[in-house]
């Protein structure tokens, strides 16, 4: 089966804190592609990142950066120095090949971050 | 930098009437879908869409829904008899590839229905 847990339903720090999401998936596919997604209160939802099934290296993009560890099936979300503006639920998702159903993405239940000031 | 377009932002509609939601996904994309999210929960998959078929439909996407390309650049899903359970955010996104390539999500259509 495919699936995708946020085991982390809400955390809340103080601003300029590190904060590490965590995101765990299942799949029996060989290929296949984990995104986290950003949606502020506004509502829509913000691509942050697209990681494929055979690049474990680890991403770094300004304050944000992601740990891919396929022996623990993980793809772990750090914001470092953490702003108010980070307040947002955050969404991992799933996307495989030879799935079940094609053409879709598996989502977490996503972790709700609440930056203090 | 091109954008999914979604209207109308918030709908408004009374149980059993009939609703359109309308999507104008990214110009050079092939691949739509539709995605809803009730308030407070996970994202969840309704539809995908190409080449004027339906690609793959998950359990919710029953009989009361449909989708259609009616030109070159609409997407839309209709709920033909709406409930109380239909409401909702709905979200149209785009991809140029199937599968694995990065679906670009619009800002989202809020359902309420009465």
């Amino acid at each position: 089966a495919q699936k995708v847990t946020q085991a982390q339903t809400e955390i809340s720090v103080v601003e300029k804190e590190d904060v590490t999401l965590d995101c765990v998936y299942e799949t029996r596919d060989t290929t296949y592609y984990l995104f986290w997604y950003k949606q502020p209160p506004s509502g829509e939802l913000v691509f942050l990142i697209r990681r494929n099934s055979f690049d474990e290296q680890n991403e770094i993009s300004g304050r944000y950066s992601w740990n891919f560890q396929k022996s623990t099936s993980s793809f772990n979300f750090t914001i470092t120095a953490s702003q108010v503006v980070d307040s947002a639920v955050y969404f991992c998702a799933l996307s495989a090949t030879h799935m079940d159903s094609n053409y879709q993405l598996i989502w977490g239940a996503g972790t709700k971050l609440i930056i203090k000031p | 930098e091109p954008e999914v377009t979604q209207t109308p932002s918030h709908q408004v509609t009374q149980m059993g009437q009939e609703v359109i939601l309308r999507c104008v996904p990214i110009s050079n994309h092939l691949y739509f879908y539709w995605y809803r999210q009730i308030l407070g929960q996970k994202v969840e998959f309704l539809v995908s869409f190409y080449n004027n078929e339906i690609s793959e439909k998950s359990e919710i996407f029953d009989d009361q829904f449909s989708v259609e390309r009616p030109d070159g650049s609409n997407f839309t899903l209709k709920i033909r008899s709406t409930k109380l359970e239909d409401s909702a955010m709905y979200f149209c996104a785009s991809s140029e590839y199937p599968d694995l390539d990065e679906q670009y999500f619009g800002p989202g259509t809020r359902l309420t229905v009465t």
